[in-house]
């Protein structure tokens, strides 16, 4: 069974914190994804990796940053937290050569005080 | 910019009943998926439609690209308390693995 997991599923800290929100997969996934999902907004990309290292801004990436030393992990870092970056936090990886699957963790709710 | 829309935002039925939602674009998409998000989970795929006019079937739920591949609509017969969740459809953007979501169509059936 393909498995994409998540640090914590919730998550509370304080304003001005540094957060660490981690993602594994064990699918050997070259592409990973970091999306936070606010009602009436849907799910926005926050930053996407390709490779090991490689990493990409996706729509919303003010306020975050990314790391993805292993290929198999790729962590979501808010480098101060805000009251505005309360959210569900949702981490998902697809294979390169065309598959169409995405496969999601079961994502982290993080609430900033 | 591409985007997704999705309608109704919210449906309250009963079971028994016959539901259809519905995902709109200005946009031409190679491709639209359709996901199932029950609470505390993450999105579950539950199809990808490829081809314009393309219907697939998965047990009671009906899937629809448009012809012009700018559009779908998920169709559920004889709706069931397992099929409460929230519906998004995806569809990737051009030449890149991003994904572009819709805002979702949020689905309770009462028993």
């Amino acid at each position: 069974d393909v498995k994409v997991t998540q640090s914590s599923r919730y998550l509370v800290k304080r304003t001005g914190e540094k957060v660490f929100l981690e993602c594994v997969q064990d699918m050997d996934h070259e592409n990973m994804f970091w999306y936070r999902q606010d009602p009436g907004l849907g799910l926005r990309l926050i930053y996407f990796s390709y490779d090991v290292k490689m990493k990409e801004k996706g729509d919303i990436p003010e306020g975050y940053s990314v790391s993805r030393e292993k290929k198999e992990r790729f962590s979501l870092i808010l480098e101060s937290a805000s009251t505005n970056q309360t959210s569900m936090y949702l981490c998902a990886s697809i294979p390169s050569g065309g598959a169409d699957t995405q496969y999601f963790g079961p994502g982290t709710r993080l609430t900033v005080l | 910019t591409q985007l997704l829309e999705q309608s109704p935002q919210f449906l309250s039925i009963q079971e028994g009943e016959n539901l259809t939602v519905y995902c709109n674009s200005s946009s031409v998409f190679s491709s639209l998926q359709w996901y199932r998000q029950e609470p505390g989970e993450g999105p579950v795929l539950l199809v990808t439609v490829v081809t314009g006019g393309e219907v697939k079937k998965l047990k009671r739920l009906t899937f629809q690209f448009g012809d012009a591949r700018k559009d779908s609509s998920l169709h559920i017969t004889a709706a069931q308390p397992g099929d409460t969740g929230l519906y998004l459809c995806a569809g990737p953007t051009s030449g890149t693995y991003k994904y572009i979501f819709g805002t979702g169509t949020r689905l309770k059936v009462l028993a």
